[in-house]
């Protein structure tokens, strides 16, 4: 039992390209998240979802596209990919009330 | 806008030793506290929290410490062992609300044998 997935694990794409990543998680836990790490910036929350269909937007949302149709699924798409845009994609779960929260091993995005 | 700080980017021990992590935030709407342990290559790990109704948590050999009034935290970890370096992020979060979590940049532990 995985827990949390994050598909792919590394991905090179051109400027202008879009790009899907993918989490999975088996817990049934109710919200979703995407963060992304960069030197300097610690993490920041692109996009987060409290339950399926719901959705909302984080810190740094522009040039990204999240879903949940699924409760146990939570793609981030970059519609059309930058430079800037390379980063490292962490996706992670959390439980109802103030708990912690739960990361997958991350998606290294390089955009060339 | 960083609302949670971490000023140390690195920090090295010696093994047995104490480790002191340090965090500062800005916002006073935040609530609850938790520090992630991150290794390479891997997403971060929940380590330890802390909700602001107190001022000490351990668990072990972590113990994080909330100043609410100088909006300060910190993460104690003794004695130091070599598997605990990794980088040690710190995260703030209203307990109302979605609850988003704001960290910081991270502090790299090295622990020398």
């Amino acid at each position: 039992d995985a827990g949390i997935t994050q598909s792919p694990r590394y991905k090179i794409t051109e400027t202008g390209r879009q790009v899907t990543l993918m989490c999975h998680q088996t817990w049934s836990h109710s919200y979703m998240f995407w963060y992304r790490q960069d030197l300097g910036h610690g993490l920041r929350l692109i996009y987060y979802s409290a339950a399926a269909d719901i959705t909302d937007k984080g810190e740094v949302p522009d040039g990204y596209v999240v879903s949940r149709s699924k409760t146990e699924n939570f793609p981030l798409t970059l519609e059309s990919a930058t430079r800037s845009q390379t980063s490292v994609y962490f996706c992670a779960t959390q439980d109802r009330g103030p708990y912690e929260q739960y990361f997958g091993p991350g998606t290294r995005l390089t955009v060339t | 806008d960083q609302q949670v700080k971490q000023n140390s980017p690195s920090l090295s021990v010696q093994e047995g030793r104490i480790s002191i992590l340090n965090c500062d935030y800005t916002n006073s709407m935040f609530d609850y506290f938790l520090w992630y342990k991150k290794y390479p290559a891997e997403g971060p790990t929940f380590l330890i929290s802390i909700s602001s109704i107190k001022d000490k948590n351990e668990d072990g050999r972590f113990t994080v410490f909330l100043n609410k009034s100088a909006k300060h935290l910190s993460l104690h970890i003794v004695p130091s062992q070599p598997g605990d370096s990794a980088v040690y992020f710190c995260a703030a979060s209203p307990q109302t609300g979605a609850n988003n979590l704001f960290f910081g940049t991270g502090t790299r532990l090295t622990v020398i044998p």
